[in-house]
């Protein structure tokens, strides 16, 4: 089945830096890649949806100049945190489609602000 | 907005009795349904997915039925196995592909 890779996994790191996860599909070209999060008990909320070579969508609440996203191929995507906080602690979660098929998931990123 | 609600929030059952997990949306124009599970700290895994167009899916031990007009679906595990403990979303998509999920029902299967 198609496989999408998340990376990292966990990551730890202090007030005020910046951190970027990537979004890779591995074995189909994602014409679209959307960006979730997840507090502890909650469902996951779509952050926004970015297509290939186009500026992501951002949803409603959702500061584009704090959570930078980059698509800058089928098959790579990045969300950057900028000046994390602690608030900005969660669970992370990508997923890639190919034309109007179905989301496949990666296995998400914990990130802990101290 | 798409709603999505899932009853109970949570399940404990004995191993080998059947489990039924409810979902809820409030828009009934939906492109599909799907159900995924998520293990602690994990992504998703898609488990089940049903088209507007149909009333059911099944794969193993796991059936969901869709009734769109009322805005329900249910998800049905037979004889439940502690390998089954997760926790179980249901996700709408909308005809503009987002998804919408709802909170989750975890459950637990003892042994």
């Amino acid at each position: 089945g198609a496989v999408v890779s998340q990376h990292p996994s966990w990551v730890i790191c202090k007030s005020g830096t910046s951190v970027k996860i990537e979004c890779r599909s591995l074995d189909f070209q994602a014409t679209t890649m959307f960006w979730y999060r997840q507090f502890p008990k909650q469902s996951l909320m779509l952050m926004a949806t970015s297509n290939e070579g186009s500026k992501a969508t951002y949803e409603q609440g959702v500061e584009k100049d704090k959570f930078l996203i980059n698509h800058a191929s089928l098959t790579l995507s990045t969300l950057t945190v900028t000046s994390a906080h602690p608030e900005d602690s969660s669970f992370y979660i990508c997923s890639a489609a190919q034309s109007n098929q179905p989301q496949h998931f990666g296995d998400g990123t914990r990130l802990s602000i101290l | 907005k798409q709603e999505v609600t899932q009853i109970p929030a949570a399940l404990s059952v004995p191993e080998g009795e059947n489990l039924v997990l409810n979902c809820s949306f409030t828009d009934s124009a939906i492109y599909n349904l799907q159900w995924f599970r998520q293990d602690p700290g994990k992504g998703l895994t898609s488990l089940l997915l049903i088209q507007s167009s149909q009333r059911e899916q099944t794969s193993g031990r796991l059936n969901a039925s869709l009734d769109k007009s009322s805005g329900r679906s249910t998800l049905y595990i037979a004889a439940s196995q502690p390998g089954d403990s997760a926790t179980y979303l249901c996700a709408v998509r909308s005809n503009d592909y987002k998804l919408s999920f709802g909170a989750g029902t975890t459950v637990t299967v003892r042994a």
